[in-house]
């Protein structure tokens, strides 16, 4: 069955570290790859997304995730974050044989002052 | 602007009333959809729309019932039927109509809270 993994529920960094989150998805033909950030009470941006060419993309806000077909991943990085990064980041896989979006469950982000 | 407007952000109801959830957008996407967020849960699809006049159910259509008679605006009314309907209902969209190979843009999001 297709399936989004977010191994981490819950990740706290400090202000100015650097970040990554993971994602993992079934394999599968031709995925096209999506992060989406969330804060609390609000609706879904779309932060980035990979469709094809280059495997690693950059996105809204100082983010970027690169797409390994090998390891089944695409994670996503910021090199530096900032306060105003708190919130809950969702992976999502959609599969060209398919015709909606698979979403992870979710990885809330904190940040320490 | 375009965008999406889900209307209103909260609604409370009593237990054994349908209610219907607003969804309207204006980007002129030809896919809409609905899905449902528990506390500390991701999101699961309850339907989906990929043209006009035509849905279908998602991961957990039960209790749940839509319709998309414009392009515009696709409703989603929360039955009796539905055996826990408090959660937070998020609305989306995208260019995908049968080929669905598109983003999907979201709305604010209605909570509803049902006593």
């Amino acid at each position: 069955a297709q399936s989004v993994t977010q191994p981490d529920i819950h990740i706290t960094v400090s202000e100015g570290a650097s970040l990554e989150l993971r994602c993992n998805y079934s394999y599968g033909a031709t995925p096209y790859l999506f992060w989406y950030v969330q804060s609390p009470g609000q609706g879904l941006q779309l932060l980035l997304k990979y469709f094809s060419g280059d495997t690693l993309v950059q996105g809204i806000k100082g983010f970027e995730a690169e797409f390994k077909r090998s390891q089944s991943s695409f994670n996503l990085r910021k090199p530096s974050v900032h306060w105003s990064d708190a919130a809950e980041y969702f992976c999502a896989v959609l599969y060209s044989s398919a015709s909606k979006i698979i979403f992870g469950s979710g990885t809330r982000l904190s940040i320490r002052p | 602007d375009g965008g999406i407007t889900q209307s209103p952000k909260y609604l409370f109801r009593k237990e054994g009333q349908n209610v219907t959830l607003s969804c309207e957008q204006n980007l002129n996407h030809d896919a809409m959809y609905w899905y449902r967020q528990d506390p500390g849960q991701g999101l699961r699809l309850i339907y989906y729309s990929q043209i006009v006049n035509d849905f279908q159910k998602g991961d957990i259509a039960e209790g749940y019932s839509v319709s998309r008679e414009k392009k515009e605006s696709f409703p989603l009314t929360v039955t009796s039927a539905q055996k826990n309907p408090t959660a937070f209902y998020l609305c989306a969209s995208s260019m995908g109509g049968k080929t669905g190979t598109y983003e999907q843009y979201f709305g604010p999001g209605t909570r509803l809270t049902v006593t």
